[in-house]
């Protein structure tokens, strides 16, 4: 099993410019997250998908808009890159309430110039 | 409404040495309590949980914690620390009532000198 996956790795935007982040998960997991993780702050939850077919915000999902694909592929859109969007972002599964622990992804690293 | 504090961004022990991290929560009913680790460049993987049951809890790699509901603690600790442990470390909170959606501290770098 692969676990989580996100492409890219990396990324460098211009301001204004758009992007998807994917992520995809191989566990048969209900549950998806979105983090962005910046130095000092921890991990703060953009969007989640508590189920195929559902998406709810998260402590900081301005700028972002998110798909749940299917019930593998949650994937994050940056509509209009701005400099405060360069992070280190995280996705993240997990079986919900039947199994809260999460499994994350390696990570996308994005620099907003 | 359910948050966590990790008391100390930084911990640094000498190899050998006890470590203490140290994790608060709050939360209005019973929650699910986590420690994840993360080494540079690479995302968190899960050390161990408290679910429910017994409140000493192992995890991997000799780490352990214990849940003290009086104290609304789940500290984190390892009897000795080997170089291999410096990463960093985050604690997290999650309500019953709503197990999916986690609220993580932000984190403790722990440093292992030789």
């Amino acid at each position: 099993n692969a676990g989580v996956t996100q492409t890219p790795k990396f990324q460098v935007l211009k301001t204004g410019q758009s992007m998807t982040l994917q992520c995809a998960q191989d566990m048969n997991h209900n549950s998806m997250y979105w983090y962005r993780q910046d130095p000092g702050m921890g991990l703060r939850l953009i969007y989640y998908s508590a189920s195929e077919g559902t998406t709810d915000k998260g402590e900081v999902p301005n700028g972002y808009n998110v798909s749940r694909l299917n019930k593998r592929e949650f994937s994050l859109r940056l509509e209009s890159a701005a400099p405060s969007q360069t992070s280190v972002y995280f996705c993240a599964s997990s079986r919900g309430d039947r199994g809260p622990e999460q499994y994350f992804g390696p990570g996308t690293r994005l620099t907003v110039t | 409404a359910q948050s966590v504090t990790q008391l100390g961004s930084h911990v640094s022990v000498s190899e050998g040495a006890l470590v203490l991290l140290r994790c608060n929560y709050s939360s209005s009913v019973p929650p699910y309590l986590f420690w994840y680790v993360q080494y540079p460049n690479q995302g968190l993987q899960l050390l161990l949980k408290y679910t429910s049951a017994a409140t000493l809890v192992k995890g991997i790699n000799g780490f352990e914690a214990e849940f003290k509901k009086s104290e609304t603690s789940f500290h984190l600790t390892k009897p000795s620390a080997h170089m291999s442990d410096a990463a960093e470390y985050f604690c997290a909170v999650s309500e019953r009532t709503n197990a999916g959606k986690s609220t993580f501290g932000d984190g403790t770098t722990l440093t292992v000198k030789p």
